[in-house]
């Protein structure tokens, strides 16, 4: 299996600017997480869907962020419009809870760079 | 306060040396504990998974869990160069559909 991917690997752009990450999820999985990093923050859950749909977005920082999930193997996370402060690495991650492999499977990120 | 409290580090120790990483939580409604092991620019992997209090060993490594005192470990024995990364501790509720609360993870390096 390819594992989680994720795209584009790196984004820069500029301030009011529409922003897209894309994420396609291990085949089989139906949880499928979006997660931020950043150094003062540490690794947070934005939001989380099960079987393509939101379930919690309580870690959505505000109507700036959407998050969608149209099938099982794609989701995205849009920031319309873009700060500096949404500067981070922001994470897919997809797992099968409540079976025998439920661990959640992270890829391998998106920095995203505002300025 | 957070729900999870992990020391950020950075912790440095000699080739060899026995590493202790933790984690405290308030919520006792956790039950099921990881560790995750993240390398620079990299997304995070699971390390080690336990749902019990007491120890579970996997090689090098050593997962310990205080339910009572609230409390996590991950000893890694006779580190290597190879374990630098950063490590963050996790933890869920059953119910929750495997929503992870993540520690502020602590980044180590294994001098040679």
């Amino acid at each position: 299996d390819a594992g989680v991917i994720q795209s584009p690997r790196h984004e820069v752009t500029e301030m009011g600017q529409e922003v897209t990450l894309r994420c396609k999820p291990i085949s089989g999985h139906d949880y499928l997480f979006w997660y931020r990093q950043t150094m003062m923050r540490g690794l947070e859950l934005l939001i989380y869907f099960n079987n393509n749909v939101p379930i919690d977005d309580s870690g959505m920082p505000e109507d700036r962020f959407s998050a969608k999930m149209p099938n099982a193997s794609f989701s995205t996370l849009k920031i319309q419009p873009s700060e500096p402060r949404d500067s981070a690495v922001y994470f897919c991650a997809s797992s099968s809870w409540g079976s025998s492999t439920d661990t959640q499977y992270f890829g391998p990120g998106t920095r995203l760079t505002v300025l | 306060q957070k729900e999870v409290e992990q020391d950020p580090g950075p912790l440095s120790v000699p080739e060899g040396a026995i590493v202790s990483l933790n984690c405290t939580y308030s919520n006792s409604a956790f039950q099921y504990f990881m560790w995750y092991r993240q390398y620079s620019r990299k997304g995070p992997e699971l390390l080690m998974y336990t749902y019990s209090s007491g120890n579970k060993e996997d090689g090098r490594f050593t997962a310990q869990v205080d339910k009572s005192s609230k409390y996590i470990s991950l000893f890694i024995r006779d580190s290597q160069p190879s374990d630098s990364a950063t490590y963050l501790c996790a933890m869920t509720i059953y119910n929750q559909g495997g929503k992870l609360i993540f520690g502020q993870g602590t980044e180590l390096s294994v001098k040679p």
